[in-house]
């Protein structure tokens, strides 16, 4: 069973546009919504990440808007380069479970130059 | 490099042979977790470890496959009898308990032929 539902799957976009990839999450035993995003060949890497009592939290180009009411939330990624060429995950955790992660799908985002 | 390391990074085998997997996590980190990743999917939980003790498996780790962390340090992971689904890339990762970041390795790749 899903419990973390991202979209699109890929996306493509030119450079310095805005990329906006959409989580949509159904426990709401979760208390912390991570980003990761993955290079070809690499593990994931922490990008930002949002607790549910904010709306919104932003580190340089990348934003996160959580809406818990929805149980959703979206990473946007501002001014778009080719390096941000990779694949994003949304995940989400549960502290009583030791920390485990529960990830998304996966969006495999490519920024034209 | 204080990261956290997987060995080998690929590995082919036949089906029906057995393959074991290394991970030495950051060295202070006192938990550390196996993820399983399929192509073009996210990461999905395997097991994992505070210290030496082994504190929650998935239901997708079948009785093929075992884990350890017999001195709190480094971990393995091993599968007995591959199959050919068992084809994925093999994720390991480490925190401190209570912390929120998960830094993963770079993966060990399994092909089974």
């Amino acid at each position: 069973q899903q419990q973390v539902k991202q979209s699109p799957q890929s996306l493509i976009v030119q450079k310095g546009g805005i990329s906006i990839i959409n989580c949509a999450y159904e426990n709401t035993a979760f208390d912390y919504f991570p980003w990761y995003q993955q290079f070809p060949g690499k593990g994931p890497a922490l990008l930002i990440a949002i607790r549910p009592d904010v709306s919104e939290k932003k580190e340089g180009r990348f934003t996160i808007s959580f809406n818990k009411s929805a149980k959703q939330f979206s990473l946007h990624i501002m001014d778009s380069q080719p390096g941000d060429s990779a694949t994003y995950f949304c995940a989400a955790r549960r502290k009583v479970a030791g920390n485990m992660l529960t990830f998304g799908g996966g969006t495999r985002l490519m920024v034209k130059p | 490099d204080t990261g956290v390391s997987q060995d080998p990074r690929h590995k082919i085998t036949k089906r029906g042979q057995n393959v074991t997997f290394r991970c030495d996590p950051i060295s202070e980190h006192n938990r550390l977790y196996w993820y399983r990743q399929t192509l073009g999917q996210g990461p999905e939980f395997l097991t994992y470890f505070q210290n030496e003790a082994q504190l929650e498996k998935s239901r997708l780790l079948s009785d093929r496959f075992s884990a350890e962390r017999p001195k709190g340090s480094f971990s393995t992971l091993e599968i007995q009898r591959t199959e050919q689904g068992d084809s994925a890339m093999y994720l390991c990762a480490s925190t401190v308990g209570g912390a929120n970041v998960l830094t993963f390795g770079a993966g060990s790749r399994l092909t089974v032929l």
